[in-house]
């Protein structure tokens, strides 16, 4: 079974300033798919980012990009010219890529709360 | 384009009874997936309905069902509530086989078992 670990429980960071968040992953799959979530104190989950594990290029969405170590089983979440409205709880997730069933499922970590300090 | 709604926001049972919580899932989509979010962790996966059916199912008792109708929108039915069954019940909807099949979250209920 995959496993998801937000080793971060929380972090806090500067308006205007650079954070990343930490996530590292098990898997014995080649091919699967690696998501940012956003879940602010709307409760609803926003997608942030995706990557797909085949692509060697780190996806970017506007100031948020990710650095992809497959090797490491480590993907981090850099935000960038950090806003008061990024402070939400941010999880990582992972995704099989083999389709079918229970594959299709999200495994989620435990997430981290972050703060942007004005 | 019209996103994933989840009704009701809020829902307050007692230990024993029967609970339905309805998803609509974003235009486009066929597939709908559920999730608990139990307090302060990540949302655990209940089970997903594609085509009307079952397409998978995490790890949670018999009791724990659900339907899927022809306009793809869903129910998560809970039989025999119990205390630890209080959460946040995330419904997420994604279209299989339409390329990008990311799943997109509505914005929960919020379930109290008492």
């Amino acid at each position: 079974a995959q496993t998801v670990t937000q080793s971060q429980p929380e972090m806090s960071v500067q308006e205007a300033e650079t954070v990343t968040l930490s996530c590292t992953y098990d898997t014995s799959e080649s091919d699967y798919y690696l998501f940012w979530y956003k879940q602010p104190p709307s409760r609803q989950m926003i997608l942030v980012i995706r990557q797909e594990a085949y692509k060697q290029q780190n996806a970017t969405e506007n100031r948020f990009s990710v650095n992809f170590q497959k090797a490491a089983k480590s993907f981090s979440l850099k935000i960038s010219d950090s806003q008061l409205g990024d402070a939400a709880m941010y999880f990582c997730a992972y995704r099989s890529a083999y389709g079918g069933g229970s594959n299709y499922k999200l495994t989620f970590g435990k997430g981290t709360l972050l703060t942007v300090n004005p | 384009e019209t996103g994933v709604t989840q009704s009701p926001t809020h829902l307050i049972k007692t230990r024993g009874q029967q609970v339905t919580l309805r998803c609509s899932s974003q235009s486009g989509h066929n597939t709908v997936s559920w999730y608990q979010q139990a307090l302060g962790q990540g949302p655990q996966f209940i089970f997903q309905y594609y085509r009307e059916e079952e397409n998978g199912r995490g790890n949670f008792p018999p009791r724990f069902s659900g339907l899927q109708f022809p306009n793809y929108s869903s129910e998560l039915n809970v039989n025999a509530l119990e205390l630890d069954d209080s959460a946040l019940y995330l419904c997420a909807s994604s279209l299989i086989g339409g390329g990008t099949d990311t799943q997109y979250f509505g914005p929960g209920t919020r379930l109290t078992v008492l």
